[in-house]
């Protein structure tokens, strides 16, 4: 049983360019979710998707959008960048979309936005 | 909304002594409780969750936390700190759909 992957590992982009993380779920899960970690800050809720439907969404612009395709894996694009954006992007899958549902993370992306 | 807050962003032990990591939450709904942590330049590894069975919680490498309602606390404890326990630690509250709200970390540092 593989974990929860994540690429690029690293990513440099200037300001007002657009970017595209990706993340593969744990086997067998249906849900991802997305954070984004600044430095020195606890993960912050972008959004979640539940069997290809957006599930909740946190307090983020629309610039920040994202997608889970049939075998639920999932994509981050953030277009316009800022400088703010820099920061350790987390994916997260659980097995559903309940409250008690374990979120496994995985490593995350680097976004640095020069 | 929940909330989650964490007293102490730096917590230095010795080897071999006690570790205690503070989390208080604010919750409107009965709270799922997590504790995750994580190692430089790495992702969150889930330590323990509490979803409203037993209220003392035992989760691995030798932690526990204990779930008090009447003190809206989820303290992270550990008889015996080693060296590799040196990481940020986050709590967390499970929001409606699944969705957790973090606490700001704390960053433990096991002295030798």
């Amino acid at each position: 049983e593989t974990g929860v992957t994540q690429s690029p590992t690293h990513l440099i982009k200037t300001r007002g360019q657009q970017v595209t993380l990706r993340c593969s779920s744990q086997s067998g899960h249906n849900t991802v979710s997305w954070y984004q970690q600044a430095l020195g800050q606890g993960p912050q809720f972008i959004f979640q998707y539940y069997r290809e439907e957006e599930n909740g969404r946190g307090n983020f612009p629309p610039r920040f959008s994202g997608l889970q395709f049939p075998n639920y894996s999932s994509e981050l694009n953030v277009n316009a960048l800022e400088l703010d954006d820099s920061a350790l992007y987390l994916c997260a899958s659980s097995l559903e979309a309940g409250k008690t549902d374990t979120q496994y993370f995985g490593p995350g992306t680097r976004l640095t936005v020069l | 909304a929940q909330s989650v807050t964490q007293l102490g962003s730096h917590v230095s032990v010795s080897e071999g002594a006690l570790v205690l990591l503070r989390c208080n939450y604010s919750s409107s709904v009965p709270p799922y409780l997590f504790w995750y942590v994580q190692y430089p330049n790495q992702g969150l590894q889930l330590l323990l969750k509490y979803t409203s069975a037993a209220t003392l919680v035992k989760g691995i490498n030798g932690f526990e936390a204990e779930f008090k309602k009447s003190e809206t606390s989820f303290h992270l404890t550990k008889p015996s700190a080693h060296m590799s326990d040196a990481a940020e630690y986050f709590c967390a509250v499970s929001d409606h759909g699944n969705k957790l709200v973090f606490g700001a970390g704390t960053i433990l540092r096991v002295k030798s």
